[in-house]
């Protein structure tokens, strides 16, 4: 199953498929990106991250995927289990003057069907 | 589990009472941040604490007012809040607040009930 973040707030996948979540970033001066998952009554955990100077990075069953020209971010999970479900979040990183500021998706709600 | 621990979990309290959030880390995070986060959104920055002083303040209403007493610990004093204020509130930390490649970790947050 596949969504665009900004705009299919909600995803549902079968157990052991994959899941791919998207997401539309809005700053091409963005040098930092990263993946939060977060369950119902729980704040956001780190899933993963990658530096603007590289394309793709894997973590454990998760890939995150950069895209700069099109300024997009995928979160592949695969063989996605009923764990997964939550609210996930993408996040960019950039300098905003003096300060570094992060820019948050809307999110994307993944739901695991048994 | 989380190493960024909030207290409490959740709080119900009048308009007219003082209460406080409490938040400590121990992963020697040097940077310490609050959000408020509302159902089904993203959570929106508060304020940040670099080396324990404030160094943003979205402008948020007076009625909340942070504290950063030590490295590990960082609370937000309420004090008249209004009913609109009900909403969860994360605590996170980073290693450096203006370093690159810094992800945020966060604690579970504590639900926060206006009456």
């Amino acid at each position: 199953g596949e969504s665009v973040g900004l705009h299919l707030p909600t995803l549902s996948v079968q157990e052991g498929d994959n899941s791919i979540i998207n997401c539309a970033y809005s700053n091409s001066a963005s040098d930092y990106f990263i993946w939060y998952k977060q369950e119902s009554g729980k704040g956001p955990q780190f899933i993963i991250d990658i530096r603007s100077n590289m394309d793709k990075r894997q973590g454990q069953r998760v890939t995150v995927l950069l895209n700069k020209t099109v300024k997009h971010l995928s979160l592949q999970i695969a063989a996605t289990q009923p764990g997964d479900s939550a609210v996930y979040f993408c996040a960019e990183s950039l300098y905003a003057g003096n300060n570094r500021k992060l820019i948050w998706g809307l999110g994307t709600s993944l739901a695991v069907n048994p | 589990d989380t190493e960024v621990t909030q207290t409490p979990k959740h709080l119900v309290m009048g308009m007219t009472n003082k209460k406080s959030l409490k938040c400590e880390q121990h992963m020697g995070h040097r940077a310490m941040y609050w959000y408020k986060q509302k159902a089904k959104k993203p959570p929106e920055l508060m304020f940040v604490y670099s080396y324990e002083k404030l160094s943003i303040n979205e402008s948020v209403p007076s009625r909340f007012s942070p504290e950063c007493p030590n490295s590990s610990l960082l609370n937000l004093h309420l004090h008249a809040l209004q009913p609109e204020d009900s909403a969860l509130y994360l605590c996170a930390s980073s290693q450096e607040y203006r370093g690159p490649n810094q992800p945020q970790h966060f604690g579970d947050g504590t639900r926060l009930s206006i009456l």
